[in-house]
């Protein structure tokens, strides 16, 4: 079974710095998705990065870029110049490529809460 | 623009009780899928659904069962409901396609008595 691993419950970061979120999952497959859900405290879950595993090149989505590793098993989602608007539960999860009937659903982290400090 | 829609954001019911948790997508999705939400646990998946009246269990499915009668519905029954069910509910749906992500509708926050 695939399991994904969020090392940070908390970060902490100053207003327009930059903060770095890690994840790390584990799995025999070659090919998968990646991607970063952010849940602000509307608890509405929002897309924040999707990340194919066959494309080499990391994603980038504006303030937000993704270091991905396949080698090491990492996917770690960086914010440059954060935003009060950042503060939020983040979570990294996984999903495997399916062929034919039945779906995996995604398998998430427990989730790294983003402060923001003013 | 998608919508996954709960019947509920507030729930309160009574230890023994049968609920009913509703989730209607409007994207056509073939993929719905039932979570919880517990502090420090992340999402873990209940059930899930790849096609009408098709159903799977997810990690954790055990005091609860799913209904999914038409494409656009799935249901989360808890069929007697008890203090530890007390969580965030998340539904989310997928298309069948490969790299798209979930969908999440805006959860519902039950509180068992």
């Amino acid at each position: 079974a695939q399991t994904v691993t969020q090392s940070q419950p908390e970060m902490s970061v100053q207003e327009a710095e930059t903060v770095t979120l890690s994840c790390t999952y584990d799995t025999s497959e070659s090919d998968y998705y990646l991607f970063w859900y952010k849940q602000p405290p509307s608890r509405q879950m929002i897309l924040v990065i999707r990340q194919e595993a066959y494309k080499q090149q990391n994603a980038t989505e504006n303030r937000f870029s993704v270091n991905f590793q396949k080698a090491a098993k990492s996917f770690s989602l960086k914010i440059s110049d954060s935003q009060l608007g950042d503060a939020a539960m983040y979570f990294c999860a996984y999903r495997p490529t399916v062929s034919g009937g039945g779906a995996d659903g995604l398998t998430f982290g427990k989730g790294t809460h983003l402060i923001i400090q003013p | 623009d998608v919508k996954v829609t709960q019947s509920s954001r507030y729930l309160v019911k009574r230890t023994g009780e049968k609920v009913f948790l509703e989730c209607v997508q409007d994207m056509d999705h073939e993929n719905m899928f039932w979570y919880r939400q517990d502090p420090g646990l992340g999402l873990r998946l209940i059930y899930f659904s790849y096609d009408v009246k098709m159903k799977e269990k997810g990690d954790i499915p055990e005091g609860y069962s799913v209904s999914r009668e038409k494409k656009e519905r799935f249901s989360l029954i808890l069929e007697s409901a008890s203090t530890n069910q007390t969580s965030m509910y998340l539904c989310a749906s997928m298309p069948g396609q490969l790299n798209t992500e979930a969908f999440f509708g805006q959860g519902t926050r039950l509180t068992v008595v």
